[in-house]
């Protein structure tokens, strides 16, 4: 079974301070995507990587940025937190090449900034 | 523009059937997928369709695919209390990205 795991299930941190948050997968899978969970607008992609230092911008980037120096490992960061990003945050990776694509989920990272 | 629409609730009595809607904008989609998503957890996919097919059963998951409309609907026959969730719905963007758009998800209540 593919495993997504992220580092944290539960983070508080201050308006303006640095936050990484970390998304490990296992089954060699080239694609790894990070989006965050909001109330009523459902899932949105902030950004996704299909290789080892290559990422791309998805909807929402801004305020964030992402570092994939390893193939199994995804970082998303936020250079000085806001408390409009307060929100959940869920790691997902996805094999190239299959017919389905199918997304595998993380259990997600509830952040809260104060 | 991309737009994936559901419906934020529903609930339904312990045995009788689910029906989730979902209404999406890219006719070119080539997989739709729903996903479940219970309390504290990420995202599972519980099955998929592809865009030529009209219909999909697992088990108790029957998927209908109306592409003139641009319809998607998941039916939960024989609902139980540990199908409580948010589900979600998304279509995979065929423009040569890996991007999926997600529905607003559906929180799915089960009265026992």
């Amino acid at each position: 079974d593919v495993k997504v795991t992220q580092s944290s299930r539960y983070l508080v941190k201050r308006t303006g301070e640095k936050v990484f948050l970390e998304c490990v997968q296992d089954m060699d899978h080239e694609n790894m995507f990070w989006y965050r969970q909001d109330p009523g607008l459902g899932l949105r992609l902030i950004y996704f990587s299909y290789d080892v230092k290559m990422k791309e911008k998805g909807d929402i980037p801004e305020g964030y940025s992402v570092s994939r120096e390893k193939k199994e490992r995804f970082s998303l960061i936020l250079e000085s937190a806001s408390t409009n990003q307060t929100s959940m945050y869920l790691c997902a990776s996805s094999l190239f090449g299959t017919s389905t694509d199918t997304q595998y989920f993380g259990p997600g990272t509830r952040l809260t900034v104060l | 523009g991309e737009d994936v629409e559901q419906s934020l609730f529903l609930s339904v009595r312990e045995g009788d059937s689910s029906v989730i809607n979902c209404t999406y904008t890219d006719s070119s989609s080539t997989y739709l997928y729903w996903y479940k998503q219970e309390p504290g957890a990420g995202l599972q996919l519980l099955t998929y369709i592809f865009s030529n097919m009209d219909m999909k059963q697992d088990q108790r998951l029957t998927v209908l695919l109306n592409k003139k409309d641009k319809h998607l609907s998941l039916r939960i026959a024989d609902t139980q209390t540990g199908d409580s969730a948010i589900y979600f719905c998304a279509e995979r963007f065929t423009s040569g990205t890996y991007k999926y758009i997600f529905g607003t998800g559906t929180r799915l209540k089960v009265l026992a």
